[in-house]
């Protein structure tokens, strides 16, 4: 069963101290790595796809990165605006609807 | 706008009621998606057309749960003799069916007392 394992569970930085976000997976055949930001009573914004081991992607502020088994989400001086909550998902090769399967996030807070 | 809608964005109802949501979807994208999402966790996937046809359900959705999406444009979800334990953010999401992302609306936020 496909699996998305999100850590910390919560996370507090002070503003401009760069950190990480964990995300571990298991999946029969990866047709996509998702990461989510999600404000408070907002449904999630989409940040970026990985698709193969070695992949990085960058905006702004974030950078996310993948392995056979992890992806990382790097945020580098980070400001109070960051806080919010962070979701990772995935997707399945067997998986013909295309669901994602998610994780149950990081919550981020940036104090100033 | 272009992005997906989502009606009520907030609904209170007492248990035993019925209730219904609407999910107006991105017009060109063909497939969609309902995923139900409570405190500190992940969205939850519940069930999943592409055009008109409901083709997934999760176990999630029991017989109390269901959805229709005519003529393969916006979408309702119905849950009918609510529960407490359906208490919960409904999410709606539209794709294009590539292998990107979804769009994700902003929620139906239901409260059952």
């Amino acid at each position: 069963e496909d699996q998305v394992t999100q850590s910390p569970e919560a996370l507090r930085l002070q503003e401009g101290e760069s950190s990480s976000l964990n995300c571990s997976y298991t999946v029969s055949g990866l047709r996509g790595l998702f990461w989510y930001r999600q404000d408070p009573g907002k449904g999630p914004e989409f940040l970026f796809t990985l698709y193969s081991a070695g992949e990085e992607k960058e905006k702004e502020r974030l950078k996310a990165t993948l392995t056979k088994k992890e992806s990382f989400l790097h945020i580098t001086a980070p400001k109070p605006e960051d806080s919010a909550t962070y979701l990772c998902a995935v997707r399945g090769e067997m998986d013909s609807s295309y669901k994602l399967i998610f994780g149950s996030g990081t919550r981020l807070l940036v104090r100033p | 706008d272009t992005g997906v809608s989502q009606d009520p964005r907030h609904k209170i109802t007492k248990r035993g009621q019925n209730v219904t949501f609407r999910c107006d979807p991105i017009s060109e994208h063909n497939r969609l998606y309902w995923y139900r999402q409570t405190l500190g966790q992940g969205p939850e996937f519940l069930t999943y057309f592409q055009n008109e046809a409901q083709l997934e359900k999760s176990r999630l959705l029991s017989d109390r749960f269901s959805a229709e999406r005519p003529k393969g444009s916006f979408s309702t979800l119905e849950i009918q003799r609510t529960e407490q334990g359906d208490s919960a953010m409904y999410l709606c999401a539209s794709s294009s069916g590539t292998l990107y992302g979804y769009t994700f609306g902003s929620g139906t936020r239901l409260t059952v007392v």
